[in-house]
């Protein structure tokens, strides 16, 4: 089992829907990183939070500390919102801290 | 403000060649310093990581090294590259000794191997 879980793998929705991605994780951790990965490969930071919700624009994050669980919300989603999102949990270790990744969730959104 | 520069972006090598791809910080001092790998379809896992100059710790046993030359130049080498070593490599940093501070990510090179 993965210390790091992401659900669904793959989602399709169309344009205007609500999105929610879930990431579970196995460890005890300082943080989560929910990060956003295009097609070409680059890697865009959009969260870290150690407790409640975040929020930008149409993206909301929350976690549960108690749970293990994140999730990560889009609004009102868009064909550009097309990527993978990744959740990667930061946790101290050998007096450094370290992300372990989740596998990622493909999302693609249809106009 | 802080840059992360790597490069090649795409590189594409015949088994046994060497390789060194290489990754460097602009606008910080002192960063922690990670070399990620990601296969196809796969997650991100940690290849290395640095603290210092010189400090290195390997996290996977495999056929490549890194090594970190200067403050904010970070290497990742090989001697033979082998077929499994075909994937998408990311650079990071991070603040030393901040704790809770997010990684901030290269482009990335996608290495191809024939």
């Amino acid at each position: 089992k993965n210390e790091v879980e992401q659900s669904p793998q793959n989602l399709t929705a169309q344009e205007g829907e609500f999105i929610t991605i879930n990431c579970s994780y196995s460890v005890g951790i300082s943080a989560l990183h929910w990060l956003q990965q295009h097609p070409g490969g680059g890697i865009v930071s959009l969260f870290m939070l150690s407790s409640g919700k975040k929020k930008h624009g149409r993206l909301i994050a929350t976690i549960n500390i108690q749970e293990k669980h994140s999730s990560l919300h889009i609004t009102a989603s868009h064909p550009r919102d097309s990527a993978v999102y990744i959740c990667a949990v930061n946790f101290r270790a050998s007096g450094t801290y370290k992300y372990i990744f989740g596998t990622g969730t493909r999302l693609k959104v249809l106009a | 403000s802080q840059t992360i520069h790597q490069w090649p972006a795409t590189l594409v090598q015949p088994v046994g060649s060497p390789l060194s791809l290489e990754c460097t910080v602009e606008g910080t001092s002192n960063p922690n310093l990670y070399w990620y790998r990601q296969a196809a379809g796969r997650g991100l896992q940690l290849l290395f990581y640095s603290v210092g100059i010189g400090q290195i710790s390997s996290e996977v046993p495999q056929n490549l090294s890194a090594s970190r030359p200067q403050d904010r130049q970070f290497i990742l080498s090989s001697k033979k590259l082998l077929l499994s070593d075909s994937g998408f490599y990311l650079c990071a940093w991070s603040p030393r000794g901040l704790g809770n501070q997010p990684q901030h990510f290269g482009d990335g090179t996608r290495l191809s191997i024939l």
